[in-house]
């Protein structure tokens, strides 16, 4: 079965500092990964997406997220974090030759950044 | 534009009762998907709905049922409500122009049962 661990709960690092938000996924071929972004009060937001090709993918806000075939990850990653990026992210993951509704998401990570 | 709209934005029911959750898609997407998210817990997924039937199902007992209309907006049923269905229920439009398309997510509903 599909599944997808994010191991950190909560994570605070200081504005200006880089970030890695972990993702590991367990699927039986490649699959389609996702990393979305909830602010309070808000719906998801899509960060960025890998489908196929090159596994280092921008996303918006500054983000990037590297596939490791080998170690089954998709970690998310932003050179200097702003106060803004305070949220909760998400990492998920939809099978090929699925559905496009059907993500299975990880428990999330909420990031707080200290002034 | 308007995104994803879903109503209402709060909701108190109790045990055993009947709720209805809506949602209003993008502006040209014709497929809706909903998504529980309980406290902590990331998004699991109900059901999607495509041309007014449903397409695919996630692992959720028949209490929770749905509805599309023709103008492509969307309906949460949960019937004989229990303390477990509090949550957070999102409404997800897509495209179906393609395996995964983009899914943007309306904001919620906050459900609680006491």
């Amino acid at each position: 079965a599909q599944s997808v661990t994010q191991p950190d709960i909560h994570i605070t690092v200081s504005e200006g500092a880089s970030l890695e938000l972990r993702c590991n996924y367990s699927y039986g071929a490649t699959p389609y990964l996702f990393w979305y972004v909830q602010s309070p009060g808000q719906g998801l937001q899509l960060l960025l997406k890998y489908f196929s090709g090159d596994t280092l993918v921008q996303g918006i806000k500054g983000f990037e997220a590297e596939f490791k075939r080998s170690q089954s990850s998709f970690n998310l990653r932003k050179p200097s974090v702003h106060w803004s990026d305070a949220a909760e992210y998400f990492c998920a993951v939809g099978a090929r030759g699925g559905s496009q509704g059907n993500l299975i998401f990880g428990k999330g990570t909420k990031l707080s950044v200290k002034p | 534009d308007a995104g994803v709209t879903q109503s209402p934005t709060h909701l108190i029911k109790t045990r055993g009762q009947q709720v209805t959750l809506r949602c209003s898609p993008k502006s040209g997407h014709d497929t809706v998907s909903w998504y529980q998210q309980a406290l902590g817990q990331g998004p699991q997924f109900i059901f999607q709905y495509y041309e007014e039937e449903e397409r695919q199902r996630g692992n959720f007992p028949d209490r929770f049922s749905g509805h599309q209309f023709p103008n492509y907006s969307s309906e949460l049923n949960v019937n004989a409500l229990l303390l477990g269905d509090s949550a957070l229920y999102l409404c997800a439009s897509s495209p179906y122009s393609g395996p995964l398309s983009e899914q943007y997510f309306g904001p919620g509903t906050r459900l609680t049962v006491t």
